[in-house]
């Protein structure tokens, strides 16, 4: 069974362009989360679908930020226009249920020049 | 408010000798706490969990420890291996977040061969 995947691996950007980040889930997982990783600190929260619906979007650090997930299956994540300090690792992670264990992607590496 | 912490960013150790990675967390209503391991250009991976009722779980080589009355977990991994080498993350997750995890720094662990 294939594991949570993202794509790109790994995205190189000018400051004030736009960047679509897009998060493949485990098939069946109705739960999916964004997390990133800016310049080696702690993985913080940035927000949690249930299926198509935004259950917790505490964590988007700003209206730059549009996360989806049409028809509940894949999500995207766009930084419009990206700045600096949106450089990092952005993980996607999905569960089968709230509070079972999640499943981490291998991330995408943003770098906004 | 809430927050989990590491007391040492990195550590080394020589291969062979027994590991322990230290977390502290201030949010007392974490009733679920986990190990992540990441390696380099890969997601975090899930190592071991711990329910708040517990004090103590082992896994294979690992054994996280938990110490309610200081807000305290760690992460002894036995007979270090290379392969270990990589950061390790603690996370706390309450039952009513819907699966939201707070991440803490993580320490990078590296072992001498």
């Amino acid at each position: 069974e294939a594991g949570v995947t993202q794509f790109p691996s790994h995205s190189v950007i000018e400051k004030g362009q736009t960047v679509t980040l897009r998060c493949d889930p485990i098939s069946g997982h109705d739960n999916l989360y964004w997390y990133r990783r800016v310049m080696g600190k702690e993985i913080k929260f940035l927000l949690h679908f249930v299926k198509e619906s935004k259950q917790d979007e505490s964590g988007m650090p700003n209206n730059r930020f549009l996360a989806e997930r049409t028809g509940g299956t894949y999500s995207t994540l766009k930084v419009q226009p990206a700045e600096l300090e949106d450089s990092g690792v952005y993980f996607c992670a999905s569960s089968l249920q709230p509070n079972t264990e999640a499943f981490f992607g291998q991330g995408t590496r943003l770098t906004v020049v | 408010g809430e927050s989990v912490g590491l007391h040492l960013p990195t550590l080394s150790v020589q291969e062979g000798d027994n590991s322990i990675i230290n977390c502290a967390y201030s949010n007392s209503a974490s009733d679920y706490f986990i190990w992540y391991k990441q390696e380099s250009g890969k997601g975090p991976q899930f190592i071991i969990d711990i329910r708040s009722n517990m004090d103590k779980r082992q896994g294979q080589r690992v054994t996280v420890l938990l110490n309610k009355t200081v807000k305290h977990l760690s992460l002894q991994i036995a007979a270090t291996q290379p392969g270990d080498s990589a950061v390790y993350f603690c996370a706390e997750h309450t039952y009513n977040q819907g699966g939201k995890l707070i991440f803490g720094q993580g320490t990078e662990l590296s072992v001498k061969p």
